[in-house]
């Protein structure tokens, strides 16, 4: 089953803004990661971040985690065309050996 | 870096034929793992692998079986393909846990016709 939940489903913005998405999940964890797919393509791991973390930065990346609200957002900073793509937050639910994806999030940067 | 491949980027089968999809990682990984992505179900893991000979069902594994002889390579194998197994295949792995960042292969477009 999906546990993450990725809001906005889509996002459209122009090169040079902020994208913000965000992930929320439904039990306890202890990592949550966030990948990129571009079009037809695998997935690349972008950052983890682990329960007892609050926030971390990866370049224009930086992801947030709240535990008391069970959520996470991922900021990209000065967008650039190139990060068109889908984002997926992953998390291991309670209790389960595996990786849950969200159904993603896509983000389209106009030049 | 960490390389997965996977055998085919795109392939064409006709129902009822055997389909077999390979996987390889190059970083001596203990886990490897295979999903389906659909538009609008996003990823859903088929099987996992945490060691050689050892496997595990994730959450859709009916009409697929999996095969790692070799601790790099692991297989899935459509016995009698179907057109509802017509899908995006990837395939990835992870160092030691099976929570842990996994690296993915390209992935392989598959159309059963």
């Amino acid at each position: 089953s999906q546990q993450g939940e990725e809001d906005p489903q889509a996002l459209s913005i122009q090169e040079g803004e902020n994208a913000t998405m965000n992930c929320s999940y439904k039990t306890s964890i202890n990592n949550l990661q966030w990948y990129r797919q571009n079009s037809g393509r695998g997935l690349v791991h972008l950052i983890l971040i682990r329960s007892n973390e609050r926030e971390k930065h990866s370049g224009r990346l930086r992801v947030t985690l709240d535990t008391s609200k069970k959520s996470s957002s991922l900021l990209i900073t000065a967008s650039r065309a190139a990060d068109t793509a889908s984002y997926f937050c992953a998390t291991p639910p309670g209790g389960n050996n595996r990786l849950a994806f969200g159904k993603g999030n896509q983000v389209v940067v106009i030049p | 870096d960490v390389k997965v491949t996977q055998s085919s980027r795109y392939l064409v089968k006709r129902t009822g034929e055997k389909v077999f999809l390979e996987c390889v990682q190059d970083m001596d990984h203990e886990n490897m793992f295979w999903y389906r992505q659909d538009p609008g179900l996003g990823l859903r893991l088929i099987y996992f692998s945490y060691d050689v000979k050892m496997k595990e069902k994730g959450d859709i594994p009916e009409g697929y079986s999996v095969s790692r002889e070799k601790k790099e390579r692991f297989s899935l194998i459509l016995e009698s393909a179907s057109t509802n197994q017509t899908s995006m295949y990837l395939c990835a792995s992870s160092l030691s846990g099976i929570t842990d960042t996994q690296y993915f292969g390209p992935g392989t477009r598959l159309t059963v016709l």
